[in-house]
């Protein structure tokens, strides 16, 4: 049971360039969600997803793109990066809508955008 | 509006000691709460849960911690610190529909032997 499976875990890109941070789960989890962690920050929601083909926004949701074609995967785009997207970005996903499951976090990708 | 509150970003205990690390929310609705974990270079891992049923709640490596509604407060404590609890300590909430949670801003723990 690999549980959340982020990819890439490190990555570093160039001001301007695209990339997608890939996130797949294998629990059947209709819910899926990514955050940044910044130091002193805590984490913040990016975008979430309560289920195939719906998104939505969370607290920091400018210069990222989301879809969710599958239940499994819920990848992340970064279409012209930015230094300030340097950063830790995790995916989490649940079992429901019901926050009692709490959530299963992947490893994490590191980001540097120089 | 920030629906979690945790103070003092950097917590040094001294092995063996009391571990105290204090959340506090704001909520209109009876919430879920929520303690996380983060080991170095590692995802989040869920310590304990608040949802409903017993006030005080026991979690992984004899942490424990109490929900106080007249305090808004989920407290986090572990009687006797060893070493291999530095780490990151995240207090989350539900917020708004959609199963959205909220996070503190952590509590980064040092342990001194």
């Amino acid at each position: 049971n690999a549980g959340v499976t982020q990819t890439p875990k490190f990555q570093v890109l160039k001001t301007g360039q695209s990339m997608t941070l890939q996130c797949a789960q294998d629990m059947n989890h209709e819910y899926m969600s990514w955050y940044r962690q910044d130091p002193g920050m805590g984490l913040r929601l990016i975008h979430y997803s309560v289920g195939a083909g719906i998104t939505d926004q969370g607290e920091v949701p400018n210069g990222y793109n989301v879809s969710r074609s599958t239940t499994e995967d819920f990848p992340l785009r970064l279409l012209s990066a930015a230094p300030s997207q340097t950063s830790v970005y995790f995916c989490a996903s649940s079992y429901s809508a019901n926050a009692n499951y709490g959530y299963t976090f992947g490893s994490g990708t590191r980001l540097t955008v120089v | 509006a920030q629906s979690v509150t945790q103070l003092g970003s950097h917590v040094s205990v001294s092995e063996g000691a009391l571990v105290l690390l204090r959340c506090n929310y704001s909520s209109s609705v009876p919430p879920y709460l929520f303690w996380y974990v983060q080991y170095p270079n590692q995802g989040l891992q869920l310590l304990l849960k608040y949802t409903s049923a017993a006030t005080l709640v026991k979690g992984i490596n004899g942490f424990e911690a109490e929900f106080k509604k007249s305090e808004t407060s989920f407290h986090l404590t572990k009687p006797s610190a060893h070493m291999s609890d530095a780490a990151e300590y995240f207090c989350a909430v539900t917020e708004g529909g959609n199963n959205r949670l909220a996070f503190g801003k952590g509590n980064q723990v040092v342990v001194i032997p």
